[in-house]
């Protein structure tokens, strides 16, 4: 089945250290995006790539680092810099053909906690 | 500043019990209006897109409206399946296929 895989579903870090968030998609989608999710508030876009090697700041970048080296791929790093990172981040994917639905296909999410 | 705030935040409802949330946004160049659909520890599941005022879309139970200013979603006679949080977005045309998220609305529908 197609669809967008994100682990480690559960990931626990202490402070100080660098964590990678895995997202891949077997959909064949050209966009991808990082959206952070906080207790009882809606997505908040981090970063997205609209093409392979090619990446842009969403609205709540610092601390967060990408790459898109493979259409597939769209691996999220939080940086020791990130200074509140306990959330629950979620990873969606998009056609950018055609005309746009706003259908964005969203992973099971992984949720970080920090010690 | 561009804003989608949706209420209200919560929502108890009776099985059988129909009633509406609001999605208002204050932003210029709407490109589209977009419901989502997500359960506890999942990630959100598209429901609608709108494009312009006056436009609805319908499925099963639920309805969206849309106007200059606003987008409802009308839930009729919910079931206990339907409880979830329901999120709006909204597309400003800007480079690449962002979209702008509210807070969401989480329904309960009690048997």
């Amino acid at each position: 089945d197609g669809g967008i895989t994100q682990s480690p579903k559960y990931l626990f870090r202490k402070e100080g250290q660098n964590v990678t968030l895995s997202c891949e998609q077997n959909l064949n989608h050209d966009a991808m995006y990082w959206y952070r999710q906080d207790p009882g508030q809606g997505l908040r876009l981090i970063y997205y790539s609209q093409i392979v090697n090619d990446f842009q700041k969403g609205d709540i970048a610092e601390g967060y680092s990408v790459s898109r080296e493979k259409k597939e791929s769209f691996p999220l790093t939080v940086t020791s810099a990130q200074k509140n990172p306990t959330a629950f981040y979620l990873c969606a994917s998009s056609i950018t053909s055609g005309t746009y639905t706003g259908e964005l296909f969203f992973g099971e999410g992984s949720r970080l906690t920090v010690l | 500043e561009d804003q989608v705030t949706q209420s209200p935040e919560a929502l108890r409802l009776q099985e059988g019990e129909s009633s509406s949330l609001n999605c208002s946004y204050t932003v210029s160049g709407l490109r589209g209006l977009f419901w989502y659909r997500q359960d506890p520890g999942k990630g959100p599941e598209f429901l609608f897109t709108l494009y312009s005022a006056g436009e609805e879309k319908e499925k099963e139970r639920l309805k969206a409206t849309l106007t200059k200013k606003e987008s409802f979603l009308h839930i009729t006679a919910p079931k206990p399946e339907d409880s979830a949080t329901y999120l709006c977005a909204v597309h400003l045309g800007a480079a690449g296929n962002k979209l702008t998220f509210g807070g969401g609305t989480r329904v309960l529908v009690k048997p």
